[in-house]
């Protein structure tokens, strides 16, 4: 399957506790972004790359928050001191250019 | 400023009857338009897309919208509701030559009654 992976699929945490994300995009595509979706919602825009350049980030991509894409390939979330309020589906897609993503499956998280 | 609204939270119909789920969107610029949806646990699929070429767009499983510039709408319809279908559908909205901001809407969850 060449789709987007993420990785974890879950993830359980308790509040104070750092968690990282894995995104590997299509190996073609030079964009990649991240959203958050909580129940009932629709995904929220975090951030995006192109290559390994972090051209935008939402207002809401706290100080707790940091992604990188350090080779232009894969990409990490990682939030540091998790909170409740971090609990959500954390979903990443790519694209080439200015075309349609492809989204991952996402990664579940749940703090405690 | 940049917005799309779904205009049904949930919408519920009868297998084998027709579809209609509603988008509208606001900008003055010339924007690019899709549809996604969402099965549980599963991740978001691209149904359909408009990109300034023709103003009805076919979509995979049956499913089809039309862009409607004077109306700034592009609701997704299908002739023929199946059980599979029952999902979360997602509006989307970006503005490709303007600042790429991507919007989703809010989804509309579409059920299916046998």
């Amino acid at each position: 399957d060449t789709g987007v992976s993420q990785d974890p699929r879950h993830k359980i945490t308790k509040r104070g506790q750092n968690v990282t994300f894995r995104c590997d995009p299509i190996s073609e595509h030079n964009r990649l972004y991240w959203y958050r979706q909580t129940l009932g919602q629709g995904p929220e825009f975090l951030t995006y790359f192109q290559n390994e350049a972090q051209l935008e980030k939402s207002r809401l991509l706290s100080d707790r928050f940091s992604a990188e894409r350090p080779k232009g390939s894969f990409s990490t979330l990682e939030i540091q001191r998790t909170e409740q309020g971090d609990s959500a589906m954390y979903l990443c897609a790519s694209s080439g250019g200015r075309n349609e993503q492809f989204f991952g499956p996402g990664t579940r998280l749940t703090v405690l | 400023a940049q917005s799309v609204t779904q205009l049904d939270s949930h919408v519920s119909v009868s297998e084998g009857t027709p579809v209609l789920l509603r988008c509208n969107y606001s900008s003055s610029y010339s924007p690019s338009l899709f549809w996604y949806v969402q099965h549980p646990n599963k991740g978001l699929q691209l149904l359909l897309k408009y990109t300034s070429a023709a103003t009805l767009v076919k979509g995979i499983n049956g499913f089809e919208a039309e862009f409607k510039k004077s109306e700034t709408s592009f609701h997704l319809t299908k002739p023929s509701a199946h059980m599979s279908d029952a999902a979360e559908y997602f509006c989307v909205v970006t503005y490709p030559y303007r600042d790429d901001k991507i919007i989703f809407g809010k989804g509309t969850r579409l059920h299916i009654l046998p």
